[in-house]
This record gives C-alpha cells, structure tokens and sequence, in this order.
C-alpha cells in the first residue's frame, strides 16, 4: 500500500501566486487532515474532513481552501500565496472516529517557499 | 489550545534515560506521541487513553495523568536510532482532530 501520498515534494511560488497541494490515501479512511508546520514548531490544524463532502475550518484556516469530493482526495488550495504560508505542509488520515485507539498516517509533506 | 511540552530538547547518550512530559489545561481524552525523523514525516508511537494502562512500544513507554492533564514518555537505555523530535497530540472525547505541542528534540550520542 501506498499509504498517503503528497505532492509535489517542492515548491517555489512567487508572492500572488495559486496553486494546489495534493493528498490521495489508499486506505479508505473517512478522516483527513491538512497541518503546516513552521521551522522548530509544532504541527498546526488548517482544515480537516471527516467524510467525502464534509469539511470544516482548523486553527490557521485563512489564506487556504479545500475541498473532499472523493474518500481518497484531499486537495488543499492556496489563493494569492504570502510569504507568511512559507512552511511544510503535511497531509494526514485516520481510519477511527473520536481518535480513541487510532493515529494518524502522515504523508512525506510538501516544502512550500513563497518569494 | 496546544498542549505544553517540556523539555524542549535533550542531549543523551547511548543507554540513557530521558523523559518527556505533555501537558493540557484542556480535559484529554486521548494522548497520542509520534516521532518526526529529520526532513521526514512525523510517524505514530502509541495512544494513550483516559483510563487506560501505560502502554510501550520497543523501550519507550508512557503514562497517561488524569489528575494532572499530563502524559510522559519515557525513553529507556536510549540507542542512536532514538534520535528526533517527539510530538504529543491530544484530543477530547469527541474531539476528531488532534492539536499537537511543539515537540522535544532529543539527540542521542554514541
């Protein structure tokens, strides 16, 4: 099994710019997430789903869209890219509700720099 | 709201011990702790659940506080390969979505 998969694996975007960061897991999980980490920081929540057609807002949601219309797609969607969304971005499921006796699978992550 | 963890690094050497501690002002329901490798994804440990018993996993383990809000891991005879950043996550009872701290570094040297 492939697990999750992210790309690209790099990317430098001029400031204004758009583009699309991809995630497709394999496993048939309902639930997936979209975190950003920062240099020498923790993972923060940007959006997440927990079912095809369903998302919701995290902790850092401005700047950045998604959309779920299949199980196995997750896109996440940068408008009018900022210096500020500089970071790796990760893209993560989970198969159990509640988070009660299963962890995340994270994809190998995205390395977004804007200039 | 994120938990605190503490330390933020540690340096050890082969066949140490360390802990690390994660605690929440939140009530926790779940305590999840991953290890990130260096330019790589962040890959799953254990869970630890309100009630539950300790759990392990190789020579590292955790505990679970209910009193405290707190969970620790506990890094044993440390080998090379321990060598990362450990994140805890947690969650509430209905939560289904983890909010993670920001991570201990831990070196070990041969």
């Amino acid at each position: 099994n492939a697990g999750v998969t992210q790309t690209p694996k790099f990317r430098i975007l001029k400031i204004g710019q758009s583009m699309t960061l991809q995630c497709t897991q394999d496993m048939n999980h309902n639930y997936m997430y979209w975190y950003r980490q920062d240099p020498g920081m923790g993972l923060k929540l940007i959006y997440y789903s927990v079912g095809a057609g369903i998302t919701d807002k995290g902790e850092v949601p401005n700047g950045y869209n998604v959309s779920r219309s299949t199980t196995e797609d997750f896109p996440l969607r940068l408008e009018l890219a900022a210096p500020s969304q500089t970071s790796v971005y990760f893209c993560a499921s989970s198969s159990g509700q509640y988070l009660a006796n299963y962890g995340y699978t994270f994809g190998s992550g995205t390395r977004l720099t804007v200039v | 709201q994120q938990p605190v963890q503490s330390p933020q690094a540690v340096i050890l050497r082969e066949g140490e011990d360390a802990v690390i501690n994660c605690s929440s002002s939140k009530a926790l329901y779940s305590v999840h702790w991953y290890r990130q490798k260096h330019g790589e994804a962040p890959v799953f440990l254990m869970i630890l659940l309100k009630g539950g018993e300790q759990k392990g996993h190789d020579k590292i383990s955790a505990s679970f506080n209910e009193k405290k809000q707190q969970s620790s891991l506990y890094l044993t005879a440390s080998q090379l390969s321990y060598s990362g950043t450990y994140f805890c996550g947690t969650g509430g009872s209905n939560d289904y979505k983890l909010s993670f701290g920001a991570g201990t570094t831990v070196t070990v040297r041969a």
